[in-house]
């Protein structure tokens, strides 16, 4: 285990689908976060975790935004009735100084 | 109101030569802050990082300066190579592990 892993890498969906992105986090790591991006901006910040614990939430994370860590490992994002904003990046990282994972990069059609 | 600026969107400079990447901040409750690089369709990958107890922090061809009297802090990479060209954040934190706050990015050409 060499890094933070996500999946998938790209989701096309309809809007109003419900989408999960899954990450993998360092296996070390106790803090595991959740990031957006899109074109020409920098990441912001969605939520993190410590272990399984949910410490902080954004104003960004509406209700149709749920993240989860059950057992303190792996972590899920979940996104129900996609509109078309919800079209970015979604990073996860982990460790105290973010490494990042590749992405998942969702378009909403 | 944007609390972590980078006011120049791009910067190109001359291989060999230095890079300057410049970072404002508003909160003076940051006091952990990171670099990091973005290639096109990756995830941003660490560079280097400084606390507000230092001023300065090195790692080979990267070194971060801290001003924390003018909220300002810079990333120099010396010598600059094509394959620095990239998006480059800056990121600060109020406290070590917490959420991070990015700036909107600076994209750096090296120019052979």
């Amino acid at each position: 285990d060499t890094g933070v892993s996500q999946d998938p890498r790209h989701k096309i969906t309809k809007r109003g689908q419900n989408v999960t992105f899954r990450c993998d986090p360092i296996s070390e790591h106790n803090r595991l976060y959740w990031y957006r991006q899109t074109l020409g901006q920098g990441p912001e910040f969605l939520t993190y975790f410590q272990n399984e614990a949910q410490l902080e939430k954004s104003r960004l994370l509406s209700d149709r935004f749920s993240a989860e860590r059950p057992k303190g490992s792996f972590s899920t994002l979940e996104i129900q009735r996609t509109e078309q904003g919800d079209s970015a990046m979604y990073l996860c990282a982990s460790g105290g100084e973010l490494f990042f994972g590749e992405g998942s990069r969702l378009t909403v059609l | 109101d944007q609390q972590v600026k980078q006011n120049s969107p791009s910067l190109s400079v001359q291989e060999g030569r230095i890079s300057i990447l410049n970072c404002d901040y508003t909160n003076s409750m940051f006091d952990y802050f990171l670099w990091y690089k973005k290639y096109p369709a990756e995830g941003p990958t660490f560079l280097i990082s400084i606390s507000s107890i230092k001023d300065k922090n090195e790692d080979g061809r990267f070194t971060v300066f801290l001003n924390k009297s003018a909220k300002h802090l810079s990333l120099h990479i010396v010598p600059s190579q094509p394959g620095d060209s990239a998006v480059y954040f800056c990121a600060a934190s109020a406290q070590y592990g917490q959420n991070f706050v990015f700036g909107p990015g600076t994209r750096l050409s090296v120019l052979p």
